[in-house]
């Protein structure tokens, strides 16, 4: 079946504009998770949805980042007032349920600030 | 302390030999283990999950647990140049949320 669907691929944005990132999970996946990957480091946990439960925003690095999750399907990542710092791969993951399952995860975003 | 920790390597190995990954965990109540393969500019590809204690084999792969340790590792039979990656341990720590390791990056030589 079809995995985790990210998109744009790349995405290069000059500082100060607003962002969107657009993740659509493996069908029937109730768990949804955003993370961070800046070059050479590792995956840094952003956000994560479970079905229709309030979503664990701990990860968020600043209230410049938000997310979303509509119909406990399709996510968006938005970043406000993009600073060069948030130049990296943003990657979503999906998995079946929260508890003690694999995350599958999609191709990434490639993120740029000019 | 780091939650979950891995030696950054390179761990450099020849072709045909066997790979061993290994990682460990700070939290004694963690509950299920994984490791992804990153190749560069890609993103992580699951290989292989665990529960229990022991191993766990899927074609060139084992996975071995001991809890009692809180130790991982993942072994790699007669390893091929496509296998050098990155190798992430991730583990679920109770939270449902994965505690990535760093990542050991492994190069296997022609």
């Amino acid at each position: 079946g079809a995995g985790v669907s990210q998109s744009p691929s790349n995405k290069v944005t000059e500082k100060g504009k607003d962002v969107e990132l657009r993740c659509d999970p493996i069908s029937g996946h109730t768990a949804l998770y955003w993370y961070r990957q800046s070059l050479g480091q590792g995956l840094e946990f952003l956000i994560y949805f479970q079905g229709n439960s309030a979503p664990d925003k701990s990860g968020l690095p600043s209230d410049r980042f938000s997310a979303e999750r509509t119909g406990g399907s399709v996510s968006t990542l938005t970043i406000q007032r993009t600073q060069q710092e948030d130049s990296a791969v943003y990657l979503c993951a999906s998995s079946l349920t929260d508890y003690n399952q694999p995350q599958h995860f999609g191709d990434g975003t490639r993120l740029s600030i000019l | 302390q780091k939650e979950v920790e891995q030696n950054s390597g390179p761990l450099s190995v020849p072709e045909g030999a066997i790979a061993s990954l290994n990682c460990t965990y700070s939290d004694r109540g963690s509950q299920s283990f994984f490791w992804y393969r990153q190749y560069s500019g890609k993103s992580p590809e699951l290989i292989m999950f665990i529960y229990s204690n022991g191993d766990k084999e899927d074609g060139r792969f084992t996975a071995q647990l001991n809890k009692a340790s809180q130790y991982v590792s993942l072994l790699i039979r007669d390893s091929q140049p496509s296998d050098s990656a990155t190798y992430l341990c991730a583990v679920n720590t109770g939270f449902q949320k994965l505690v990535f390791g760093t990542g050991t990056r492994l190069l296997v030589s022609p």
